[in-house]
């Protein structure tokens, strides 16, 4: 079974502060992906990264960068955060079409 | 880019009943459709995926159906069990691994 892992479960942290969310998958998969889920908004791309070093903005990018300096893992930063960046974050990895996405069991950030 | 709609937001239905939820998608290079549940408090899980030259696909109790023309695909559940409580995703995807999700459905079945 693919296991992807995210760091932390539940995260608080103040207005301006640099979050690092970790995200990393044990089956070399090539393709990963950070979205955020909110209530009646679905889940919403951020970044996504298709091999090393290589990162491509989604649909909300503005506010967040991303890090993949090694194929299992994949970071997504807040430079500063913000009360509006409160969310469920939940990364994902893919290797084909056929076995779909694994996604990590998310991290709730609480931004004060 | 793509954007995907799903309706109803929520449905709530006897155990036992059919439970149907539709999506629409704008982006007419989109070939790709899978379904996603996510159990309360766990992560979502893959369930069942569609493909652009197919026009229906079942698995058990489950069912998708894809009109490419209108562009709109939907997710049918049979014999509903309290079990099927969750929130369903629908999602497209063009020739890339990019999924876009709608807006989520959360379906209850009340034994």
């Amino acid at each position: 079974d693919v296991k992807v892992t995210q760091s932390s479960r539940y995260l608080v942290k103040r207005t301006g502060e640099k979050v690092f969310l970790e995200c990393v998958q044990d089956m070399d998969h090539e393709n990963m992906f950070w979205y955020r889920q909110d209530p009646g908004l679905g889940l919403r791309l951020i970044y996504f990264s298709y091999d090393v070093k290589m990162k491509e903005k989604g649909d909300i990018p503005e506010g967040y960068s991303v890090s993949r300096e090694k194929k299992e893992r994949f970071s997504l930063i807040l430079e500063s955060a913000s009360t509006n960046q409160t969310s469920m974050y939940l990364c994902a990895s893919m290797q084909d079409r056929v076995r779909g996405y694994t996604f990590g069991s998310g991290t709730r950030l609480t931004v004060v | 880019g793509e954007n995907v709609e799903q309706h109803p937001s929520t449905l709530s239905v006897q155990e036992g009943d059919s439970a149907v939820i539709k999506c629409t998608y704008s982006d007419s290079a989109s070939n790709y459709f899978p379904w996603y549940k996510q159990e309360l408090g766990k992560r979502p899980q893959l369930i069942i995926d569609i493909r652009s030259n197919v026009g229906e696909k079942k698995d058990q109790r489950i069912a998708v159906t894809l009109n490419k023309t209108a562009k709109h695909f939907s997710l049918h559940i049979t014999e509903t069990q309290p079990e099927d409580s969750a929130v369903y995703f629908c999602a497209a995807s063009n020739a890339g691994n990019m999924l876009t999700f709608g807006g989520g459905t959360r379906l209850m079945v009340k034994p």
